[in-house]
């Protein structure tokens, strides 16, 4: 299958400090990433979706200004965490769509990177 | 907004015995997906059913989409202790495209 790769997988920081994680499509273009949290023991829940060269969108109850997005090209999707709280803290992980119907794959297949566990102090 | 339901939540079994997770959308869905997390792991892409009434399988896991396209199922047919995990469906409606999570069935399989 297609590799999405996360950067850092796993961030100590303390209250008040911002947090860059990267998702990166290593093997395909994916003109949209998908931004989830998930906390311990619970579902995955979509954050925001990213489009190369457009503005994110957010989902209801999250913080566009907290949690700033950025879908620069085709391989890149960054998500920072501005004044992080302890209350942020989670795991927060990635997914690249495939649009491109590659041989093998199922159409609209969502890739998830490895994650990033943040642990604010 | 649109939910999807998943149960059970938890899901203990003796290795060799069967084991089913039900899925239920609020909406109709124009496809689902299954995924399986591993502890400590990211969601694991499975299986796509996009058709009214479509079964597939994969070795011991088959999957149901039913008639309506709201609600599917994952059945495990003599469960191993390879296939502890939690596994979710994801369902995606014809509105925004966007995946919604079930909650997740924890399955544990004691050897």
């Amino acid at each position: 299958g297609a590799v999405v790769s996360q950067h850092p997988s796993w961030v100590i920081c303390k209250s008040g400090t911002s947090v860059k994680i990267e998702c990166r499509s290593l093997d395909f273009q994916a003109t949209t990433m998908f931004w989830y949290r998930q906390f311990p023991k619970q579902s995955l829940m979509l954050m925001a979706t990213s489009n190369e060269g457009s503005k994110a969108t957010y989902e209801q109850g999250v913080e566009k200004d907290k949690f700033l997005i950025n879908h620069a090209s085709l391989t890149l999707s960054t998500l920072t965490v501005t004044s992080a709280h302890p209350e942020d803290s989670s795991f927060y992980i990635c997914s690249a769509r495939d649009r491109g119907g590659t041989s093998g794959r199922a159409y609209n297949e969502q890739f998830f990177g490895p994650g990033t566990r943040l642990t604010v102090l | 907004g649109q939910q999807v339901m998943q149960i059970p939540q938890y899901q203990h079994v003796q290795e060799g015995e069967d084991f089913t997770t039900y899925c239920n959308s609020s909406t109709t869905l124009s496809n689902i997906q299954w995924y399986k997390q591993r502890p400590g792991g990211h969601p694991v892409f499975l299986i796509q059913l996009v058709k009214s009434g479509e079964v597939k399988k994969q070795k011991r896991l088959t999957f149901q989409f039913g008639e309506a396209k709201k609600n599917s199922s994952l059945h495990i047919t003599a469960t191993q202790t390879t296939d502890v995990g939690t596994y979710f469906c994801a369902g995606k409606n014809n509105q925004g495209g966007k995946l919604i999570f079930g909650q997740g069935t924890e399955l544990s399989v004691k050897p």
